[in-house]
């Protein structure tokens, strides 16, 4: 069956520190790994999209890595800000790309 | 150019009744596709439609049913609801459905509440 694993699934950090989220994948085959900010009330933003070929993608203070070996990606929030407070949501893409698989979710609360 | 709208925002209804939510997808995007969003299970898939054809379907009962028009824009339909369907309801669009590797872009859902 696949799955996505996102760990924790919650986490506080102080304004300022850095933070990575954990997601582990049984998607098989598999066509790229996406991550998505949530913020409360709002529909999710796409932060990145990796493909196999891709182990790691930048957006501003959001760094993903991909290992397709393990099946492992992790997002790495740098400097956080108090505007990083969201869920952050892992999806990877099956076969052909067209079957999603979500994570449960990383609730990210950045304190002042 | 104007995100994804989704209406309404809020709903509020009662066991039994059925519910339409619309969904207008950026210009150009041709697939639109819906999501259930609940704290206990997350994002769930419902269903994909492109060029007025539903290409993809989440395993969700046959309560759940949805149409696209030839602008694009798309309906779900919720019939004799349950109380386990509040939910956010999510719609996204991309420019194609074989576009995997672009984003989807969501809007901001349509909240469900049933009483």
């Amino acid at each position: 069956k696949n799955q996505v694993e996102q760990s924790p699934q919650s986490l506080i950090i102080l304004e300022g520190k850095n933070c990575t989220l954990q997601c582990n994948y049984t998607v098989s085959p598999f066509s790229n790994l996406r991550w998505y900010k949530q913020d409360t009330g709002r529909g999710p933003v796409s932060l990145t999209i990796m493909t196999f070929s891709e182990n790691t993608k930048s957006n501003g203070r959001y760094t993903a890595t991909l290992d397709a070996d393990t099946k492992q990606s992790s997002l790495h929030i740098t400097a956080s800000q108090l505007s990083d407070s969201a869920s952050y949501i892992c999806v990877v893409s099956g076969a052909a790309g067209n079957k999603l698989t979500f994570g449960g979710g990383t609730r990210v609360l950045v304190k002042p | 150019k104007a995100g994804v709208t989704q209406t309404p925002r809020y709903l509020i209804k009662t066991r039994g009744q059925q519910v339409t939510l619309s969904c207008s997808p950026i210009s150009g995007h041709r697939s639109v596709s819906w999501y259930q969003q609940t704290p206990g299970q997350g994002l769930q898939f419902l269903f994909e439609y492109f060029s007025e054809t539903q290409r993809n379907k989440g395993n969700f009962p046959g309560r759940f049913s949805g149409r696209q028009f030839s602008n694009s824009r798309s309906e779900m339909n919720v019939s004799t609801l349950e109380l386990g369907d509040s939910a956010l309801y999510l719609c996204a669009s991309r420019p194609d459905s074989r576009s995997y590797n672009s984003p989807l872009h969501f809007g901001n859902g349509t909240r469900l509440t049933v009483t």
